[in-house]
């Protein structure tokens, strides 16, 4: 069976600060992760992935992941916070076939002046 | 040109009631899902269709019954609704295994 644990239902930063948002995952089997972002009334979008190769994850606007297979963890960050990236943040993993991606709890993420 | 389309966007009806949502994409991808929101923004997956073909149903009551005319359309029939049916309904699709699922806007169901 596979789980995702996100650590802190809400993260509060000043705008220009270190993002972190944690994720712990478990799974028997190698992991495919995925974080998503959730704005206000809106799906989800995709904003990086890991499957196999580079453990450092490159994302859209600005964001990036690392796995790291002995903390079983793929934290979120970005370097500088803007007010757009006030938003629900969701850790996600998949592993055996059918692609069920089973989802953590998820992160808001509240960026202030 | 959205790529997931859900309709309606917003639905609010009576317990009791029978509801239908619609999805679509035009990604031509092979595997359609629905996830269930609740309020607390948790997200649970309730079904995933390969090439209309139903591959993974996750303990959803019988009242919930999914239908997959063809590949590129995925729809989710409600009999009978009860209040803690409310939530936001997701569709989504992928290409295939371990890829990334591209997400619809959701549909809000409110029970009255």
């Amino acid at each position: 069976a596979q789980s995702v644990t996100q650590l802190g239902s809400h993260v509060s930063v000043s705008e220009g600060a270190l993002v972190l948002l944690r994720c712990n995952y478990s799974s028997s089997v190698p992991p495919y992760l995925f974080w998503y972002v959730q704005y206000p009334n809106q799906g989800l979008q995709l904003l990086l992935k890991y499957t196999t190769g580079a453990t450092l994850v490159k994302g859209i606007n600005g964001f990036e992941a690392e796995f790291k297979k002995s903390e079983t963890s793929f934290h979120l960050t970005k370097p500088s916070a803007h007010m757009s990236d006030a938003a629900e943040y969701f850790c996600a993993v998949t592993t055996g076939g059918g692609n069920k991606l089973t989802f953590g709890t998820g992160t808001q993420l509240k960026v202030e002046l | 040109d959205t790529a997931v389309s859900q309709t309606p966007k917003y639905l609010v009806t009576q317990m009791g009631n029978d509801k239908s949502i619609k999805c679509e994409q035009n990604l031509g991808h092979d595997t359609m899902y629905w996830y269930k929101q609740d309020s607390k923004k948790f997200l649970k997956i309730m079904f995933s269709y390969n090439n209309k073909e139903l591959i993974i149903n996750e303990t959803v009551p019988n009242r919930f019954s999914p239908k997959s005319p063809d590949k590129a359309h995925l729809n989710l029939h409600i009999n009978s609704l009860e209040l803690g049916d409310s939530a936001v309904y997701f569709c989504a699709s992928s290409p295939g295994d371990h890829q990334p699922q591209h997400f619809g806007d959701g549909t809000r169901l409110s029970i009255l």
